[in-house]
């Protein structure tokens, strides 16, 4: 079983729709809980992180943590054709590594 | 003004060649990173270096040997390359504690390398 476990999709949607994106990861060390998002042929760049529980809003985005279920997520209202990405949760127990979900392939359609 | 920048960005090569990877940051940070990106898009760690010294090293091959001659810079030789090495190999860098706490990674454009 993987540290953290994310739905690859595809996930296609049309503009304007709520997106929902999630993880769940086993490891109960995990304190910092990020969202990275990467466009095709280019590298991951952090969107919005948390630390510990709770939930996060900037813009359009919120992420939220789950910590007694294991469980993330990340909201994007008003989705945009320019949100087509992929999304890929990151963790870490507070050193400098990371544990990377899969990632989720997102399509918004105009 | 790129931040996190590598050479080359694309690498063809054929089984058994060795080939080194370079990696450049502008960004003053102390720490640096090596990860693979699998064709799943799955994103794995496999070094870390800070101010010049190796704190992160994970299950990876000794065909893989990282070199840091200085802060800002992470070079990754590989040796006796396999068909399984073929990926998107990403440099990252960070400042610890930039973010209270939080490692916010810089990423560079990635380094597609396909053995032939």
């Amino acid at each position: 079983q993987k540290e953290v476990e994310q739905d690859p999709g595809p996930l296609s949607v049309p503009e304007g729709a709520i997106v929902s994106l999630n993880c769940t990861y086993s490891n109960s060390a995990f304190q910092y809980f990020m969202w990275y998002r990467q466009y095709s042929r280019k590298g991951p760049e952090l969107l919005m992180y948390t630390y510990s529980s709770g939930n996060k809003e900037d813009g359009r985005f919120t992420a939220q943590v789950d910590k007694s279920s294991k469980y993330i997520s990340l909201f994007i209202r008003d989705s945009q054709p320019s949100d087509s990405a992929t999304y890929l949760c990151a963790m870490s127990a507070g050193a400098q590594k990371l544990v990377f979900g899969q990632g989720t392939r997102l399509t918004i359609n105009p | 003004d790129t931040a996190v920048s590598q050479t080359p960005k694309y690498l063809v090569t054929q089984m058994g060649n060795d080939k080194s990877i370079k990696c450049e940051q502008n960004l003053g940070h102390d720490t640096m990173y090596w990860y693979k990106q699998d064709s799943k898009k799955f994103l794995k760690i496999m070094f870390s270096y800070n101010n010049k010294e190796l704190i992160i090293n994970e299950t990876v091959p000794n065909r893989f040997s990282p070199k840091s001659p200085d802060k800002a810079h992470l070079n990754l030789h590989i040796n006796s390359l396999e068909l399984g090495d073929s990926a998107v190999y990403f440099c990252a860098s960070s400042q610890e504690r930039l973010l209270a706490g939080v490692n916010e990674q810089f990423f560079g454009p990635g380094t597609r390398l396909t053995v032939l």
